[in-house]
């Protein structure tokens, strides 16, 4: 089945530092993959979708310099959160669609999320 | 624009017993919709999907029929086990008021289930 890795899987940090998060497609190529945050308890809430080669597009509220997204390769997508605060405590998770399958009725595959802890 | 409503949990249930979570949509056109589920310390996995009306998923007992003229995509199983305890979420994907390129998969809040001996 198709795999998707994200890394690290847990992350603590002092305020004011960047932390970086990467997400792998690991037997597939991903043009589009997806940003998700989930708050405890809570549903997930899409922050952005990444294209290869070119600039994320960011839902609305999503501050685009703050949660820097980088898709360099047809496997990989960055999300840098930038200035870290504790408010952006929480667990992010990627998700791709292999690029041969499915359209817009296929399933998408996730990452086991990171969770970002910011002191 | 494109929401999901789907019941609070917990849900919580004997083994064996009956399992149903409702699971409502808003969208333009017709979207394709999905049932993903999380078990502890795991990412989402895809449960089951369906792409048109009348369509039924279906996968490890579970399933879910796509309803048109509901708006719904309930899921059930007919008897639960202590390895079903997870979060369920319902999600859907639809097409985008912008056009092109792949659409968003949009969730629901997702609903746990716990499921005792």
């Amino acid at each position: 089945g198709a795999v998707v890795s994200q890394h690290p899987s847990r992350v603590i940090c002092k305020s004011g530092t960047s932390v970086k998060i990467e997400c792998r497609s690991l037997d597939f190529q991903a043009t589009t993959m997806f940003w998700y945050r989930q708050f405890p308890k809570k549903s997930l809430m899409l922050m952005a979708t990444s294209n290869e080669g070119s600039k994320a597009t960011y839902e609305q509220g999503v501050e685009k310099d703050k949660f820097l997204i980088n898709h360099a390769s047809l496997t990989l997508s960055t999300l840098t959160v930038t200035s870290a605060h504790p408010e952006d405590s929480s667990f992010y998770i990627c998700s791709a669609q292999p690029r041969d399958r499915g359209g817009n009725t296929g399933e998408l595959f996730f990452g086991e999320g990171s969770r970002l802890t910011v002191l | 624009g494109n929401s999901v409503t789907q019941m609070e949990g917990p849900v919580t249930l004997s083994e064996e017993a009956f399992l149903t979570i409702n699971c409502t949509y808003t969208a333009t056109g017709y979207p394709s919709l999905f049932w993903y589920v999380q078990y502890p310390g795991e990412g989402l996995q895809l449960l089951l999907k369906a792409t048109k009306a009348d369509d039924k998923g279906s996968n490890k007992g579970f399933e879910a029929t796509y309803r048109k003229e509901t708006t719904s995509f309930h899921l059930e199983k007919g008897s639960v086990q202590v390895s079903d305890s997870a979060v369920y979420f319902c999600a859907l994907r639809g097409p985008s008021a912008m056009g092109g390129g792949y659409n968003k998969l949009i969730f629901g809040a997702g609903t746990r289930l716990a499921v005792h001996p």
